[in-house]
């Protein structure tokens, strides 16, 4: 049972344009919402992260929407560089003692220059 | 900081034999996890341990074993190894609460022949 979905499974997007990637969850226990970023070869790591009592966040280029009563979210990366090419997951956590992460499918992103 | 680091990178082993997997963190993290990543399924939580001797069962625990012996090492054991673990395996620490960043290593890749 996927507890993220997460979609499209791939995105062609030109240099300069806006990269959307969506991602929808079922659990209403999940309180943490982080998205990573892969390169090819290497592990993941931390892009960006939401909490559910906050329907926008942004660092830089990149922005989570969050729609609480919708149980979505998305990543959008303003003005997509080449440098962006990676596979992207969103995921989600329980809240309390725990940190257990749920990952969705992934997103492999290309940026043609 | 060396992070997290994993041995070894790659590794083939054949049908039935057995081996560890070594996972490593040196920044005093409590939370240490296994995963494994697979084509069009995203990162699965295997095993994960909130602190030196506790573990827990992830979404596919079966076929590996964990032990956490101390705060800084968290091993993972294919017991006898089937095709079906071919896979990239992934070992992540944290602070001990949701909303901690997770560190991830740069993996072992697996081929069970």
């Amino acid at each position: 049972q996927q507890q993220v979905k997460q979609s499209p499974q791939s995105l062609i997007v030109q240099k300069g344009g806006i990269s959307i990637i969506n991602c929808a969850y079922e659990n209403t226990a999940f309180d943490y919402f982080p998205w990573y970023q892969q390169f090819p070869g290497k592990g993941p790591a931390l892009l960006i992260a939401i909490r559910p009592d906050v329907s926008e966040k942004k660092e830089g280029r990149f922005t989570i929407s969050f729609n609480k009563s919708a149980k979505q979210f998305s990543l959008h990366i303003m003005d997509s560089q080449p440098g962006d090419s990676a596979t992207y997951f969103c995921a989600a956590t329980y809240g309390g003692a725990t940190n257990k992460l749920i990952f969705g499918t992934g997103t492999l992103l290309a940026v043609q220059p | 900081n060396a992070g997290v680091t994993q041995t070894p990178k790659f590794q083939v082993l054949k049908t039935g034999q057995s081996m560890t997997l070594q996972c490593a963190q040196d920044m005093n993290h409590e939370y240490m996890s296994w995963y494994r990543q697979d084509p069009g399924m995203g990162l699965r939580l295997i095993h994960y341990s909130v602190g030196a001797g506790i573990t827990d069962q992830g979404e596919v625990p079966n076929g590996y074993n964990v032990s956490r012996s101390t705060t800084e090492d968290f091993p993972l054991r294919l017991l006898s190894a089937a095709p079906s673990q071919t896979s990239v395996y992934f070992c992540a620490s944290s602070y001990f609460a949701t909303g901690y960043e997770q560190y991830f290593g740069p993996g072992t890749r697996l081929t069970v022949t």
